[in-house]
């Protein structure tokens, strides 16, 4: 079946700008999360959804980021006024429910370059 | 605080050589888990092993292996007879609960090298 997919795979805008990033997960899974990779450095997670709702946000750097999945399925990553040092690859994952004994499936991530 | 540390930032090896990634972790939780992710140079991260902490039982899958030590709190992972294929990124994570979130704590990965 389809794996977790994200759009736009590359995306590059000029500092101050507005992005939206999105996430298609595995159909039926219940649990979305969202890490940011640095170059050189392992993924850190941003933010974790169970089913429709925000059950832990405590990775979002600050106030300029924000997430949504309004109807438990697709989920957008909202960056205000981007900054050059949100230049990143942008994760998401999905996984059957939010248990560590369900495997987190990735996708092949977005590029954001802020110039 | 959970960490995790992957202290070899590269290593290069001839095929056909055998290769351990050392992973070294820290965590209060008495439940947790550990895992190992492989990411080619396509970028997308693909699951190779879960281990919850109370299983220490070393696992072999073809030609991986891992070694669970909880005294030393290392999950230290082996490429036997290595192949070009295997050249990628490779990233130790943990897991522990906070709520009903299984969030993943990853190191700063390995990046192994296997020339022809």
């Amino acid at each position: 079946g389809a794996g977790v997919s994200q759009t736009p795979s590359n995306k590059v805008t000029e500092k101050g700008k507005y992005v939206e990033l999105r996430c298609d997960p595995i159909s039926g899974h219940t649990a979305l999360y969202w890490y940011r990779q640095s170059l050189g450095q392992g993924p850190e997670f941003l933010i974790y959804f169970q089913g429709t709702g925000a059950a832990d946000d405590s990775g979002l750097p600050n106030d300029r980021f924000f997430a949504v999945r309004p109807e438990g399925s697709v989920s957008t990553l909202k960056i205000q006024r981007t900054e050059r040092g949100d230049s990143a690859v942008y994760l998401c994952a999905s996984s059957l429910n939010g248990g560590a004994l369900y495997e987190q499936y990735f996708g092949p991530g977005t590029r954001l370059t802020v110039t | 605080a959970q960490k995790v540390t992957q202290a070899q930032t590269e290593i290069s090896v001839v095929e056909k050589e055998d290769v351990t990634l050392d992973c070294v972790y820290e965590t209060r939780d008495t439940t947790y888990y550990l895992f190992w992710y492989k990411q080619p140079p396509s970028g997308e991260l693909v699951f190779l092993i879960r281990r919850n902490s109370f299983d220490e039982q070393n696992e072999i899958s073809g030609r991986y292996s891992w070694n669970f030590q909880k005294s030393t709190s290392s999950f230290n992972f082996t490429i036997t007879a290595s192949q070009v294929v295997d050249s990628a990124v490779y990233f130790c994570a943990l897991s522990g609960k906070r709520g009903s979130n299984y969030k993943l704590t990853f190191g700063k990965g390995t990046l192994l090298t296997v020339n022809p």
